[in-house]
């Protein structure tokens, strides 16, 4: 079944400071990827989407994320943490066939240190 | 448009009484998600409807678990009878039709079975 790996169920890093959590799908056809974030006792958000129109993807906030191919990644990055940056933010999968089954990873923990 | 709604916000309710949770998705919408988010188990798909119709309800954890969708504007989730393991965050979203359409979230209605 297709799916997303999230490493690192918690991530700290100082204000300021580049932000990086990582996504790996699993899949040898390139599916359509998602990246969401979730503030407390809040629903999710979508930050970005990759369609295939391009491999690096522009989204709210100031976060990008890079589609890799060669390492089945879609890692999410943002050059410099502000403390508003604080939540959980989950990377999610829909196959590039079949049914539209829209499946999420397991979150990462996004901590700003003062 | 106001978004998912999705309805009561919150419920407390006795071990072994029935539990209905509501959603009405975005208009126009041709597919709805149910997920179901805890701390030890993250974000689950339990059941996902297109046009109506439940595609995939592998992620509904037992019999005690029902889901409708008896027309474009209104979902249902049914536990009955509820336990306390059931507590959970549950999320309700829609998509609108093609693979890359991103989905909408609710704000959730946050369970408690005591």
């Amino acid at each position: 079944a297709q799916s997303v790996t999230q490493l690192g169920s918690h991530v700290s890093v100082s204000e300021g400071a580049l932000v990086l959590l990582r996504c790996n799908y699993s899949s040898s056809v390139p599916p359509y990827l998602f990246w969401y974030v979730q503030y407390p006792n809040q629903g999710l958000q979508l930050l970005l989407k990759y369609t295939s129109a391009a491999t690096l993807v522009k989204g709210i906030n100031g976060f990008e994320a890079e589609f890799k191919k060669s390492e089945t990644s879609f890692h999410l990055t943002k050059p410099s943490a502000h403390m508003s940056d604080a939540a959980e933010y989950f990377c999610a999968v829909i196959p590039n066939f079949g049914n539209e089954k829209l499946t999420f990873g397991t979150g990462t923990r996004l901590t700003i240190i003062p | 448009d106001a978004g998912v709604i999705q309805s009561p916000r919150h419920e407390v309710t006795e071990m072994g009484q029935e539990v209905t949770l509501r959603c009405k998705p975005i208009s126009g919408h041709n597919s709805l998600f149910w997920y179901r988010q805890t701390m030890m188990r993250g974000l689950e798909l339990l059941i996902y409807f297109n046009n109506n119709v439940p595609i995939d309800d592998s992620g509904m954890p037992e019999d005690r678990f029902s889901a409708k969708m008896p027309n474009a504007s209104f979902s249902t989730l049914k536990i009955q009878p509820s336990e306390p393991r059931d507590s959970a965050v549950y999320f309700c979203a829609s998509r609108d039709r093609g693979l890359n359409t991103e989905a909408f979230f609710g704000q959730g209605t946050r369970l408690t079975v005591v």
